[in-house]
């Protein structure tokens, strides 16, 4: 059974305008989060984390919000960049281990 | 450079072949991992090595068998694949237990004919 799910396969987005990406979890042992980026014929790139004693966590145009009652997070970047088209994977870990798991990714397009 | 290097980039091998992938980390850090990305599937767990002992082995058919002779290096050894087996294998490393990160290679694009 998959423990992180990203529902939606894809987005687009036009330049300039907020992309929001969510990702949902179901185990409560979760308790650090991470976005990483992928392109084509590249591997997975981290792009920011939060760890569950925050419910936000920004760098530059990337911030991700996690709601722990509901088993949340997003992933939002204002604004959009041509360049920001790639695949999104959400991951969960729980600190006291070394597994993480991903979710099945969003593919992201900024429009020009 | 990602710090994990992945060699081959790609390889194609028939049912009957033995190939092996190889990674290589740069980063110093002690665990490694394999994963498998088939199209519309999350990223799948395959094995860990935590300080060149593994520790986690997620029900992943014999006929792929991984190999770490240090904590630089991971090997993932293949034999008698079906084609279902093709998809991208990722490797990755990560620092010590706790809030990590991490960090992966370009990975191996395998097909099987």
């Amino acid at each position: 059974d998959q423990q992180v799910k990203q529902n939606s396969p894809s987005l687009s987005v036009q330049e300039g305008r907020i992309s929001i990406l969510n990702c949902d979890y179901t185990n409560s042992m979760f308790d650090y989060f991470l976005w990483y980026k992928k392109y084509p014929a590249e591997g997975p790139t981290f792009l920011i984390s939060i760890s569950s004693i925050k419910d936000k966590n920004e760098d530059g145009r990337f911030t991700v919000f996690l709601n722990k009652s509901a088993k949340h997070l997003s992933l939002h970047i204002v604004p959009s960049q041509p360049g920001d088209s790639a695949v999104y994977f959400c991951a969960a870990s729980a600190t006291t281990g070394n597994q993480f798991y991903f979710g099945t990714g969003t593919s992201l397009t900024v429009i020009p | 450079e990602t710090g994990v290097t992945q060699t081959p980039r790609h390889l194609v091998m028939g049912m009957t072949n033995k190939k092996s992938l190889k990674c290589e980390q740069h980063l110093g850090h002690n665990a490694m991992y394999w994963y498998k990305q088939s199209a519309k599937k999350p990223l799948e767990l395959m094995f860990v090595y935590n300080f060149k002992e593994q520790t986690e082995n997620n029900s992943v058919p014999s006929r792929f068998s991984p190999e770490c002779p240090n904590s630089s290096h991971l090997f993932l050894h293949l034999h008698t694949l079906q084609p279902e087996d093709s998809a991208l294998y990722l490797c990755a490393s990560s620092g010590p237990l706790g809030a990590n990160v991490l960090t992966f290679g370009a990975g191996s694009r395998l097909t099987v004919l």
